[in-house]
């Protein structure tokens, strides 16, 4: 596509339950980042994939996140047990070369509110 | 201290006026400096870019580093109301981006 995808764009989801993101990025970006945004907040770095490399996985806040891409394509974030603090934009994004800020391009994000 | 620092207070001006915006960070290993705009329920979009101290154009927006003073700003002459969003500085290092919270700034016609 042209450009990255996030589904669901939207989700509602009770507490306990457990959800899974996608993300789609540019054809042929090598690297790819998923960001958390709480409401009135910056972006906070989850998780970043760079080609066969192993991610950086530092920024995932429990054992409750985690993250998977294969090869070079699609990657799923998936949260277990989901708690209401979870609520946020879940924002994905990909860049071509994954060492400085001018390429990288993000998706609309996936909306995730947990009652 | 967190590692970027943006007063995310709102802010509004009238049409034409210039819209003044700032970050301080922390620490010296950031390599570049973005400035993002969002709009509402949209992912952010690239709008400048820089690694370098001093200042760089793009039509209505110039965007200023000072790294000996570890502070960056970014300037939009003759606001529109279409530049009503929220704008959030990043910097760069090790593959990943630091964010200030952003500051949404309302242009009223």
């Amino acid at each position: 596509g042209a450009g990255v995808s996030q589904s669901p764009s939207n989700k509602v989801t009770e507490k306990g339950k457990d959800v899974e993101l996608r993300c789609d990025p540019i054809s042929g970006h090598t690297a790819l980042y998923w960001y958390r945004q709480r409401l009135g907040q910056g972006l906070e770095f989850l998780i970043y994939f760079q080609g066969n490399s192993a991610p950086d996985k530092s920024g995932l806040p429990s054992d409750r996140f985690s993250a998977e891409r294969t090869g070079e394509s699609v990657s799923t974030l998936t949260i277990q047990r989901t708690q209401q603090e979870d609520s946020a934009v879940y924002l994905c994004a990909s860049s071509s070369q994954g060492d400085s800020g001018n390429t990288i391009y993000f998706g609309e994000g996936s909306w995730l509110t947990v009652v | 201290q967190k590692e970027v620092e943006q007063d995310p207070g709102p802010l509004s001006v009238p049409e034409g006026a210039i819209v003044s915006l700032n970050c301080t960070y922390s620490n010296s290993a950031f390599q570049y400096f973005m400035w993002y705009r969002q709009y509402s329920r949209k992912g952010p979009e690239l709008l400048m870019y820089t690694y370098s101290s001093g200042n760089k154009e793009d039509g209505r927006f110039t965007a200023q580093v000072d790294k000996s003073s570890k502070y960056i700003s970014l300037f939009i002459r003759d606001s529109q109301p279409s530049d009503s969003a929220t704008y959030l500085c990043a910097m760069s290092r090790n593959n990943r981006l630091a964010f200030g919270k952003g500051n949404q700034v309302v242009v009223i016609p």
